[in-house]
């Protein structure tokens, strides 16, 4: 199955710094989705993103399918965007990475 | 509302006994997968199932079992097998490549 690395595992901010988020994939994939675990464990859609660029708010994100990578951007981060940050791949199953958790501090 | 709606949210179990979980459907999505996550982990796949009457086992099926007589819903059993069913179970669904979409879970214990 399509292997999805996702880096780095932790991640600590202070309020208002900005931050990358990175997912390599192992082969060709149909898309790719960033999601947000909140903390009672929701899984929140940020993107789904097969190539180019989206931007929502402070957060956004590319992904250049040809080297199979994404990467997840947050700008002034604030402290209700600390949680778990995953990456999916969607081949012929939805794969995930093993995330990538956010905590930001005041 | 379009969504997914998996119950219960809270629900415990005993030793030996089997639960099934709900994960019902209407955004009328061909996919629907089972997940679990252990504390501070992340998502394991159990099954999916790309189309009515069909599923495949993910990477850690063994002490579970599924159904797809409808396209809408998607059961997981929780069988006397699994020695340690403690954890968040997540059912997503998704049409193809178009992107997936998860509901709010269920927290299985076993007491």
């Amino acid at each position: 199955g399509i292997q999805v690395e996702q880096s780095p595992p932790d991640l600590i901010l202070q309020e208002g710094a900005n931050s990358t988020l990175r997912c390599n994939f192992s082969d060709s994939v149909n898309n790719l989705q960033w999601f947000h675990q909140n903390p009672w464990g929701q899984l929140i859609n940020l993107f789904y993103i097969p190539s180019g660029t989206k931007q929502n708010g402070r957060l956004s994100a590319t992904t250049v399918a040809t080297e199979r990578y994404s990467l997840l951007y947050i700008s002034s981060s604030q402290t209700t965007d600390s949680g778990v940050y995953f990456c999916a791949v969607i081949g012929y199953k939805l794969s995930f990475g093993a995330g990538t958790t956010v905590t930001v501090r005041a | 509302d379009g969504g997914i709606t998996q119950s219960p949210k809270y629900l415990f179990r005993k030793e030996g006994q089997n639960v099934t979980l709900s994960c019902e459907q209407n955004l009328n999505h061909d996919a629907m997968y089972w997940y679990r996550q252990d504390p501070g982990q992340g998502l394991r796949l159990i099954y999916y199932s790309q189309i009515v009457n069909d599923f495949q086992k993910g990477d850690i099926a063994e002490g579970y079992s599924v159904s797809r007589e409808k396209k809408e819903s998607f059961p997981l059993t929780v069988t006397s097998a699994q020695k340690n069913p403690t954890a968040f179970y997540l059912c997503a669904s998704s049409i193809d490549w178009r992107g997936a979409f998860f509901g709010q879970g269920t927290r299985l214990t076993v007491v």
